[in-house]
């Protein structure tokens, strides 16, 4: 059974980092190109990222080009999300999630439970 | 960017209705399309992806159509656990991008 479950979250000032962890089981992990989508309080939702299975492609929301960074250790089955110069608009639940099919990039096939990213002064 | 219209925002129904949910794209993505649900406090979940193709587990009152630039969620006969908000999404070209939502709520 798939299971994706994030860490990391809480409340930041505004400029300042946050690491997102997202540790996955029940499946083969290095198979699997895997996103992160967020949701704003009250809103809908906003694909951030994705990084292929491989590492080889990584691709971003204009929202947040140049300030997150996605990335994964296949050894540890974990996703990444390294979120700096973060702004108050940044404050959302941000979900993991893996695609849905073996080494494409075909959407997304399963979600975490979500961690809350808030950004306060 | 490919930009989504889902409409309507809104849709009050019973127990029994049939329900349409549709969503126009501002360029042709094929059958690049993607269909959720989302139940309040809880994670989207995957209803249809290649604008027609039923999730595996998800009930066959559930199905999706087009191609091109308008799609369309048909729930055939409305549940109680339909209850819930529901987002088209593009995943033909990065970035990838998402409708506003559909609530549908009970009349």
């Amino acid at each position: 059974q798939v299971q994706l479950v994030e860490s990391g979250g809480g409340v930041v000032q505004p400029g300042r980092s946050l690491r997102l962890s997202c540790a996955a089981s029940g499946f083969t992990f290095s198979s699997y190109a895997m996103h992160w989508v967020r949701q704003a309080p009250g809103k809908g939702l906003e694909w951030v990222t994705l990084i292929s299975y491989d590492e080889n492609n990584k691709y971003y929301a204009d929202s947040v080009k140049g300030r997150f960074t996605i990335s994964r250790d296949n050894s540890k089955n974990t996703l990444y999300l390294q979120m700096n110069s973060l702004r108050t608009e940044d404050t959302a639940v941000y979900y993991c999630a893996r695609d849905r099919a073996i080494e494409e990039m075909a959407t997304l096939g399963s979600w975490g439970q979500g961690t809350l990213v808030t950004v306060s002064s | 960017v490919i930009w989504m219209t889902q409409s309507p925002s809104l849709f009050s129904a019973s127990t029994g209705d049939r329900v349409t949910i549709s969503c126009r794209m501002s360029q042709g993505i094929n059958s690049y399309l993607a269909w959720y649900q989302q139940k309040p406090g809880k994670a989207p979940e995957l209803l249809i992806y290649a604008a027609s193709t039923l999730q595996s587990g998800v009930p066959s009152r559930f199905s999706g159509s087009g191609s091109g630039t308008d799609f369309t969620l048909t729930i055939s006969c409305l549940q109680s656990e339909d209850f819930a908000t529901y987002y088209c999404q593009q995943y033909y070209s990065f970035p990838w991008t998402f409708g506003q939502g559909t609530k549908v709520e009970i009349k």
